[in-house]
């Protein structure tokens, strides 16, 4: 059983489409987080939910919309695609809840890999 | 802000040898730190974490870390490099954000094992 799961695991596409990942785990978290790893391998922070309700938005473009339809959900939607969007981009989950103390742990999924041409 | 520093984009070791990343952490309170490592397009496994406690932590694989303070350091150790340890290494720390917590990431150190 894979703990946190991600769709598709290889995106091509073109310039100016739109596309989206999923995301489910099966641990009963109440967290979920979108990184993105750039060329570099450098891992920064999209978006987080807890419980459904978005607890973290950093400075990412409205083209990225992320959707948590219930707590072991976390979709990412990217409008208008640009060639740097083109990374990796990881769904993790972490069973902190808000007003915890700092995260014990965070689960990664095995990647999404969107190429932009 | 807190943060992680990895020294070293790029640390090779022959086979057997002792493998040594570092890390160096920024915080004005009492850190969360993690060490994860990412094989080959695979997602991040957590090699183990200091919370609270004991500052020599055990992790899988054979790998520890011993947290040091008055070093704000948090350096992973392995006695004796295998093959298989050939990936990319991860620090990280939690940090406050907008009312909740984050992983941040340092910029990672690729371990090469020579055989």
């Amino acid at each position: 059983d894979t703990a946190v799961s991600q769709t598709p695991k290889y995106l091509v596409t073109q310039m100016g489409n739109d596309k989206s990942i999923k995301c489910e785990q099966n641990l009963g978290h109440d967290t979920m987080y979108w990184y993105k790893q750039d060329s570099k391998k450098f891992l920064k922070i999209m978006f987080s939910y807890n419980n459904k309700e978005l607890i973290i938005n950093e400075t990412v473009p409205n083209r990225f919309s992320p959707k948590s339809p219930d707590k072991a959900h976390l979709n990412l939607h990217i409008n208008s695609l640009e060639l740097g969007d083109s990374a990796v981009y990881f769904c993790a989950s972490s069973p902190y809840k808000v007003n915890d103390p700092p995260i014990r742990e965070l689960f990664f999924g095995e990647g999404s890999r969107l190429t932009v041409l | 802000a807190q943060s992680v520093t990895q020294l070293g984009s790029h640390v090779s070791v022959s086979e057997g040898a002792l493998v040594l990343l570092r890390c160096n952490y920024s915080s004005s309170v009492p850190p969360y730190l993690f060490w994860y490592v990412q094989y080959p397009n695979q997602g991040l496994q957590l090699l183990l974490k200091y919370t609270t406690g004991a500052t020599l932590v055990k992790g899988i694989n054979g790998f520890e870390a011993e947290f040091k303070k008055s070093e704000t350091s948090f350096h992973l150790t392995k006695p004796s490099a295998h093959l298989s340890d050939a990936a990319e290494y991860f620090c990280a720390v939690s940090v406050p954000s907008q009312g909740a917590q984050k992983l941040v990431f340092g910029q990672g150190t690729r371990l090469t094992i020579n055989p």
